[in-house]
């Protein structure tokens, strides 16, 4: 079965700390999302990438940064955080040979920053 | 730019009722659809889709939903809801132009009493 994990569940960071999101998945999917989520807004697209040694700009890259060392991970980088980026932060991952792909979603990581 | 839009932030009815749930996108060029269900806590979960064909796709656990070109609609309905169907949901429209970026609505919650 297609899994996406994702880690940490919780996070508490400090205003100007730096924050790691990482993201696995089993699934051999090329496409991997990272997405926030918050109330009013719905999901918006954070990075994307297209397999190992790519990540490309979503809608809102920034005060983000992405790294995908290889096919199965995928992390979001937050050099400086700051209070405006406590979210609920999703990965998901996608079957690029799919002509109408499918996005399988980690469980999410909560991110307060104070 | 893509839009998404979900009229109703919130639906309540009773088990055993049935149930629409209302999804209406803004885009010309060629693309696809689906509906996600985020149960609380957890991530998004696929439950269909459509690309082309027929317009009335069959999707998990009794949902169905259908396209129309003419209305730039693609409903959500089930014909006998259960209180496990309680989560929230998400449209979803997105297009094959080298990546497939998601652009999904804001979600409704859907609250079924036993």
């Amino acid at each position: 079965e297609a899994a996406v994990t994702q880690s940490p569940r919780n996070k508490v960071a400090v205003t100007g700390g730096k924050v790691t999101l990482s993201c696995n998945q089993t699934n051999n999917h090329n496409n991997m999302y990272w997405y926030r989520q918050d109330t009013g807004h719905g999901l918006r697209l954070i990075h994307y990438s297209y397999g190992a040694g790519s990540t490309e700009k979503g809608d809102i890259p920034d005060g983000y940064k992405a790294s995908r060392p290889s096919q199965e991970n995928f992390s979001l980088i937050l050099e400086l955080a700051t209070p405006s980026q406590t979210s609920v932060y999703f990965c998901a991952s996608g079957d690029a040979l799919s002509s109408a792909e499918t996005l399988y979603f980690g469980s999410g990581t909560r991110l307060t920053v104070l | 730019t893509q839009t998404v839009s979900q009229s109703d932030a919130h639906v309540t009815v009773f088990e055993g009722d049935s149930v629409e749930l209302r999804c209406n996108y803004s885009y010309g060029g060629s693309i696809y659809l689906s509906w996600y269900i985020q149960h609380h806590g957890h991530g998004l979960q696929f439950l269909l889709k459509y690309y082309s064909g027929n317009p009335v796709v069959q999707g998990v656990n009794g949902f169905e939903a259908e396209f129309s070109k003419s209305d730039s609609s693609f409903h959500l309905r089930k014909a006998s809801v259960h209180w496990s169907d309680s989560a929230v949901y998400f449209c979803a429209v997105s297009q094959n132009t080298g990546y497939q970026n998601f652009y999904f609505g804001k979600g409704t919650s859907l609250t079924v009493i036993p």
